[in-house]
């Protein structure tokens, strides 16, 4: 069955750096945009990065441009959240999501990113 | 990047419907056929329930439909069960690969 596994998140000081990795089977990864979405603790959903499938084509909220990035490596049906500058407001889960440009088909378990104040 | 907007709150009995509302503008719900919906129990996952305004994924009941008038979308639940109480998010395409989500509606099945 289709299964998005995140793993690399935890507690980290406020400017430092984190990276977070995205596992993928049970689909044609390689067919399939790739987005990361995270929700800070009772807090709403927030969109925050796109990945098309080949990798060529990039877009990112503007809360996080310039901090975090996005990436993939179809070889390894990964996709990465690179986290840079972390900030006490990046406190969040983090979700990785499979879809296209427009939704969001398959969620991941989600990874929980703490920054202390 | 505004936030859609959504009612914080809605309800209903067993078996009755509820109706959520999603509202943007011109640059996003209104502008693109693209908006979806999830569907959020605590301390779970989103779950896709609709896209591109009125489609159903595979495995979900048809008791979920959605319509867009305008810059406004809305998801109905019919037949409402008690596993329908979740948070329910709208979200539309915004142009250049952005998405926007609605703040969330917590719907309780009363």
């Amino acid at each position: 069955q289709v299964q998005l596994v995140e793993s690399g998140g935890g507690v980290v000081q406020p400017g430092t750096s984190l990276s977070l990795s995205c596992a993928a089977s049970g689909f044609n990864f390689n067919t399939y945009d790739m987005h990361w979405v995270r929700q800070a603790p009772g807090k709403g959903l927030e969109w925050i990065l796109f990945i098309s499938y080949t990798g060529n084509k990039k877009q990112s909220a503007d809360s996080v441009r310039g901090r975090f990035t996005i990436s993939r490596d179809n070889s390894k049906n990964t996709v990465y959240l690179q986290m840079n500058s972390l900030r006490p407001e990046d406190t969040a889960v983090y979700y990785c999501c499979a879809g296209s440009d427009y939704d969001l088909t398959f969620w991941g378990q989600g990874s929980l990113v703490t920054v202390p104040s | 990047q505004s936030a859609l907007t959504q009612p914080p709150s809605a309800s209903g009995s067993p078996g009755q419907s509820v109706t959520i509302s999603c509202t943007g503008g011109s640059s996003d719900v209104g502008g693109y056929n693209y908006v979806s919906w999830y569907r959020q129990h605590p301390g779970k996952a989103p779950k896709l329930v609709i896209y591109e305004v009125t489609k159903r994924p595979s495995g979900v009941p048809d008791r979920f439909s959605g319509s867009k008038s305008g810059n406004t979308a809305s998801l109905t639940v019919s037949g409402l069960q008690a596993d329908d109480e979740a948070d329910y998010y709208c979200c539309s395409y915004a142009g250049s690969n952005n998405l926007v989500f609605g703040g969330g509606t917590r719907l309780t099945v009363l």
